[in-house]
């Protein structure tokens, strides 16, 4: 079965520090890896995916992420962090196709000026 | 092109009585996808359809739940005879090809 773990459930930084948000999954093939984005009361907005091929991704919002695929782990990262940027981020991991995606617990992450 | 619609935002249910969520896809996405989401938790997957078809309801609880996705008009999601474990927030997505989730703001579901 497939499962993702992030480690960090909270998470402060400085605005303008960079940041880093773990994600490890368990899957059993290739995966198809995502970052969601979700602000107090809204829905999930997608920051990137991962389906294949080179294994930086670029997203929206200047956020990035590099799929390990030794270490099972698919980190989020931004070089300078915004305080818009103060939300909850998912990461999901999925079997080839946008159904049945397996969601990590989350974390808040939390901007300070 | 709107997002995905989910109505009501905010839904309040006594024990007993029914919910009904409505989810209203993208332009032109023919796959539905509900998850729920509890408090403090990740999103849980509950079903997946297509027009008029439940393609996968693996993550469905088995009793007084249940989905579709008609030919025309939105999709529900029904709770019958509601209970206070059922409070959560419960969210659409909808997808042009079965590769990419675009999700609905969610209803925030509160049994009392």
């Amino acid at each position: 079965a497939q499962s993702v773990t992030q480690p960090d459930i909270h998470i402060t930084v400085s605005e303008g520090a960079s940041l880093e948000l773990r994600c490890n999954y368990s899957y059993g093939a290739t995966p198809y890896l995502f970052w969601y984005v979700q602000s107090p009361g809204q829905g999930l907005q997608l920051l990137l995916k991962y389906f294949s091929g080179d294994t930086l991704v670029q997203g929206i919002k200047g956020f990035e992420a590099e799929f390990k695929r030794s270490q099972s782990s698919f980190n989020l990262r931004k070089p300078s962090v915004h305080w818009s940027d103060a939300a909850e981020y998912f990461c999901a991991v999925g079997a080839g196709t946008a159904s049945k995606l397996t969601f990590g617990t989350g974390t808040r992450l939390q901007v300070t000026l | 092109n709107a997002g995905v619609m989910q109505n009501p935002r905010h839904l309040v249910r006594r024990r007993g009585q029914e919910a009904r969520l409505r989810c209203s896809p993208m332009k032109g996405h023919s796959h539905v996808y509900w998850y729920r989401q509890l408090p403090e938790e990740g999103l849980k997957f509950m079903v997946y359809l297509q027009k008029e078809n439940i393609i996968d309801e693996s993550g469905m609880p088995k009793e007084r739940f249940s989905a579709e996705f008609p030919k025309e008009g939105p999709s529900i999601l029904r709770i019958q005879q509601v209970v206070r474990g059922d409070s959560a927030a419960y969210f659409c997505a909808s997808s042009p090809t079965n590769t990419e989730a675009f999700f609905g703001q969610g209803t925030r579901l509160t049994v009392v």
